[in-house]
């Protein structure tokens, strides 16, 4: 079974679309994160909850809009996307007390054309 | 500002040989991490250090931290091809955040 799982895997899409990817962990962790990679492989935190309530929001735009309907999903939702959005997006989770390590899913990877 | 940075960005090493990726941050923090890229793959944790002076090694990586310097190391001895990937650092703040460092493209050439 695949720890954190997220769909889709592959999105190409139109710009000024709504988008959404999806993401689940079956670790039974309390925190999940959003973090987009750049193509130079940059990864830049977005989005933290821990235990369904929002505790980090990086200056992201008010485009993407996180919901965690229970502590195991953490979906991405992108409104009016732009061809700077293109980029893979990594859904990750950890235990949120003792600092202990971040697992990742296997990312997204989203086009913009 | 917090910073990680990590350096070389970019690594061609032959096989056989010993490297260093050094990772420096801006802001103290308990804990360090390392983990692995392989090109369109997710990461894979590789290290978790945990305190001034800690080392960890796991076959031809080792991974140490000085929390004083802010610096991290990840020595690679005897260069093989399977550790060609990109590694980062990152580093844990407060309120449970982790900030990446940079990367290192690793690549070990015959």
């Amino acid at each position: 079974d695949t720890a954190v799982s997220q769909t889709p895997k592959y999105l190409v899409t139109q710009m000024g679309n709504d988008k959404s990817i999806k993401c689940e962990q079956n670790l039974g962790h309390d925190t999940m994160y959003w973090y987009k990679q750049d193509s130079k492989k940059f990864l830049k935190i977005m989005f933290s909850y821990n235990n369904k309530e929002l505790i980090i929001n990086e200056t992201v735009p008010n485009r993407f809009s996180p919901k965690s309907p229970d502590k195991a999903h953490l979906n991405l939702h992108i409104n009016s996307l732009e061809l700077g959005d293109s980029a893979v997006y990594f859904c990750a989770s950890n235990w949120g007390t003792g600092g202990n390590t971040i697992y990742f899913g296997e990312g997204s990877w989203l086009t913009v054309v | 500002e917090l910073k990680v940075e990590q350096n070389p960005l970019f690594l061609s090493m032959q096989e056989g040989k010993n490297y260093t990726i050094y990772c420096n941050y801006s802001t103290t923090s308990d804990r360090l991490y390392w983990y692995r890229q392989d090109p369109g793959k997710s990461l894979e944790s590789l290290f978790v250090l945990l305190s001034n002076g800690a080392v960890k090694q796991e076959g031809r990586l080792m991974a140490s931290l000085d929390t004083k310097a802010r610096l991290s190391t990840l020595h690679i001895t005897a260069a093989v091809h399977d550790l060609s990937a990109t590694y980062f650092c990152a580093v844990r703040y407060t309120g449970n955040q982790f900030y990446f460092g940079t990367g290192t493209s690793l690549t070990v050439i015959p």
